[in-house]
């Protein structure tokens, strides 16, 4: 079973900033957490991960409260082109690098 | 440069019949593994492999063998395809088992069984 939580749907207006929750209460100490989006059912696309403290790229910020139970991913600027499902996922703390994911948040941008 | 190549884009089956899916990438990634994704759902993991010549099931691997020869290359067979088999089925790899490194995931296969 996937190890987080996610909203089913958020919207956002085109030039905010996209905030996407997600709750990993389970997390262990050793896992990291990572962000996947994918468009129009394409493949999955990876947008970030981070461990402890916070991270950002060119795509997107990262932010992990300090127990690690819960992150955030933002988005700066959303457009239209990101409009996705974004999945949260605790990578598999064994050896296997397994990624198991839950069904993600719908992300709709609105001009 | 190729990243993951996934063949056929497209497929039809009749039930009963077997197939192969292709899946080759061509960064020397230690780990591939297989997704499917049904309609309004989230990927779940079929089989996957760790390096040439070892293999693991993951959530739903039944009706689907795997092998893997080479690194390169991570073919997953549909024995005696069911119409509950029709799905979107992805390949992913990535470095190995360094739990930092990212996945990346070919565009897929749409597969429907009749």
């Amino acid at each position: 079973d996937a190890k987080t939580t996610q909203p089913p749907s958020m919207d956002c207006a085109e030039g905010r900033a996209a905030n996407l929750p997600c709750n990993h209460s389970t997390i262990s100490g050793n896992e990291y957490v990572y962000w996947y989006r994918q468009i129009h059912s394409q493949g999955p696309q990876y947008i970030i991960h981070g461990l402890k403290n916070n991270e950002t790229n060119e795509m997107a910020s990262l932010i992990i409260t300090e127990d690690r139970k819960s992150s955030t991913l933002i988005l700066p600027h959303a457009t239209l082109r990101d409009t996705a499902v974004y999945y949260c996922i605790v990578r598999d703390g064994g050896a296997t690098n397994k990624l198991i994911f839950g069904t993600g948040t719908l992300l709709a941008v609105q001009p | 440069n190729a990243g993951v190549t996934q063949t056929p884009k497209f497929q039809v089956l009749k039930t009963g019949q077997s197939m192969t899916l292709q899946c080759a990438q061509d960064m020397n990634h230690e780990y591939m593994s297989w997704y499917r994704q049904d309609p309004g759902m989230g990927l779940r993991l079929i089989h996957y492999s760790v390096g040439a010549g070892i293999t693991d099931q993951g959530e739903v691997p039944n009706g689907y063998n795997v092998s893997r020869s080479t690194t390169e290359d991570f073919p997953l067979r549909l024995l005696s395809a069911a119409p509950s088999q029709t799905s979107v089925y992805f390949c992913a790899s990535s470095l190995g088992r360094d739990r930092a490194t990212e996945a990346f995931f070919g565009q897929g296969t749409r597969l429907t069984v009749v």
